[in-house]
């Protein structure tokens, strides 16, 4: 079964600093994955997704993702920390199992410092 | 700008009365899926429906929650009686299926059971 695995459910990066999510993830199949983004009081956004196409997934607001098979990675990075950019992030794999399902992990929590 | 549609956003009952939340999927999409957010679970998959059919409630306490698709633009999530522990953030998402596993979520009902 598909599964996903965040590294920190709470990372905290001061302003123009580089962010970087790390999203591990488990699938039998080539997989499709997702960037989720909620901030408070909404719900998820994708931010971008990745469907074997190109490794290197752009997203909104800055944030890109590569997928690395090798290493089972699809790590979230941006360059330059906005204050913004504080919310939850949730990576997500397909459940290729017919069922159009996706898996999520259990989120990271970005802070931004000042 | 097309975007999934929940009602109602906050609910505040007792323990013992039914709630009924519903949402309206963005049109064209055929599928959709209920979660529940807590702090303790996380993100948890309700249910989920294609083309208006249920195809996995397996994630629902079904002695008291109901999913129900009455028509293609309204889904709606029952729980009767409500108890304390359901006290969550309700998502729910649709999807385009055929395929596309991206899944767009509405803004939450949040539920608190006194």
């Amino acid at each position: 079964a598909q599964s996903v695995t965040q590294l920190g459910s709470h990372v905290s990066v001061s302003e123009g600093a580089l962010v970087l999510l790390r999203c591990n993830y488990s699938s039998s199949v080539p997989p499709y994955l997702f960037w989720y983004v909620q901030y408070p009081n909404q719900g998820l956004q994708l931010l971008l997704k990745y469907t074997s196409a190109a490794t290197l997934v752009k997203g909104i607001n800055g944030f890109e993702a590569e997928f690395k098979k090798s290493e089972t990675s699809f790590h979230l990075t941006k360059p330059s920390a906005h204050m913004s950019d504080a919310a939850e992030y949730f990576c997500a794999v397909s459940e290729n199992q017919g069922a159009q399902k996706l898996v999520f992990g259990q989120g990271t929590r970005l802070t931004i410092n000042p | 700008d097309a975007r999934v549609t929940q009602t109602p956003r906050h609910k505040v009952t007792e323990m013992g009365q039914e709630v009924t939340m519903r949402c309206q999927p963005i049109l064209g999409h055929n599928t959709v899926f209920w979660y529940r957010q807590t702090m303790m679970q996380g993100l948890e998959l309700l249910a989920y429906f294609r083309n208006r059919a249920p195809l996995d409630d397996s994630g629902m306490p079904k002695d008291r929650f109901s999913a129900e698709m009455p028509d293609a633009t309204l889904a709606t999530l029952k729980i009767q009686p409500s108890e304390p522990r359901d006290s969550a953030v309700y998502f729910c998402a649709s999807g385009l299926g055929g395929g596309s596993y991206e899944q767009y979520f509405g803004p939450g009902t949040r539920l608190t059971v006194t």
